[in-house]
């Protein structure tokens, strides 16, 4: 079993919609969950971080966290052309480095 | 503005060669860390630094070497041991050694083997 798991997708969705990514993870020690999104090409940027239950929002984003069942996910509301990139999901176990789903590609179809 | 600056952007590598592959920061950052992305996949952890002159291996070590001489750099050596390269590396650092915040990532660097 993976430590970090996405659905690769990709994911496609019509502009205007939510778009709902999910992660599962295998250490139930972890503390703290980070969204980063990578364009094609470019590195990964941070977008959402989140470190108790329940969710957490910023702007279109919303990070939610269930630790008892081991998912966090994120949706984007209002999804834009923009949005289209991968997805990764890290986890912070406690040890030495965060820990790296493989990403859900996310398409937004115009 | 503070950041990772990687270089180079793009790197060919022929057969055999050594290359070296630059990352440094200017955030104050204590902790820097390389990782390796080949397509469709994630980010696989290669080495890692926590302070100066004190580095660790990662899940993918081997064929690769690192120095952690200053705070500020931590460069990543490509050896003619690493079998299969070509990939995307990404070079990132934690504020305060910590990991609560997440990583800072510079810009990577694409290495192909020619």
């Amino acid at each position: 079993q993976k430590e970090v798991e996405q659905n690769s997708g990709p994911l496609s969705v019509p502009e205007g919609a939510i778009a709902s990514l999910n992660c599962t993870y295998s250490d139930r020690g972890s503390q703290s969950f980070f969204w980063y999104r990578q364009y094609s090409g470019k590195s990964p940027e941070l977008i959402m971080s989140i470190y108790s239950n329940g969710d957490k929002e910023d702007g279109r984003f919303t990070a939610q966290l269930n630790k008892a069942s081991q998912y966090v996910s994120l949706l984007i509301r209002d999804s834009q052309p923009s949005d289209s990139a991968t997805y990764l999901c890290a986890v912070n176990t406690g040890r030495r480095a965060l820990t790296f789903g493989s990403g859900t590609r996310l398409q937004v179809q115009p | 503005d503070g950041g990772i600056t990687q270089s180079p952007k793009y790197l060919f590598r022929k057969e055999g060669q050594n290359v070296t592959l630059s990352c440094e920061q200017n955030l104050n950052h204590d902790a820097m860390y390389w990782y390796r992305q080949d397509p469709g996949q994630g980010l696989r952890l290669i080495y890692y630094s926590q302070i100066v002159n004190d580095f660790q291996k990662g899940d993918i070590a081997e064929g690769y070497s690192v120095s952690r001489e200053k705070k500020e750099s931590f460069p990543l050596t490509v050896t003619s041991a690493q079998k299969n390269p070509t990939a995307f590396y990404l070079c990132a650092s934690t504020k305060e050694g910590t990991l609560d915040y997440g990583y800072t990532f510079g810009s990577g660097t694409r290495l192909t083997v020619v």
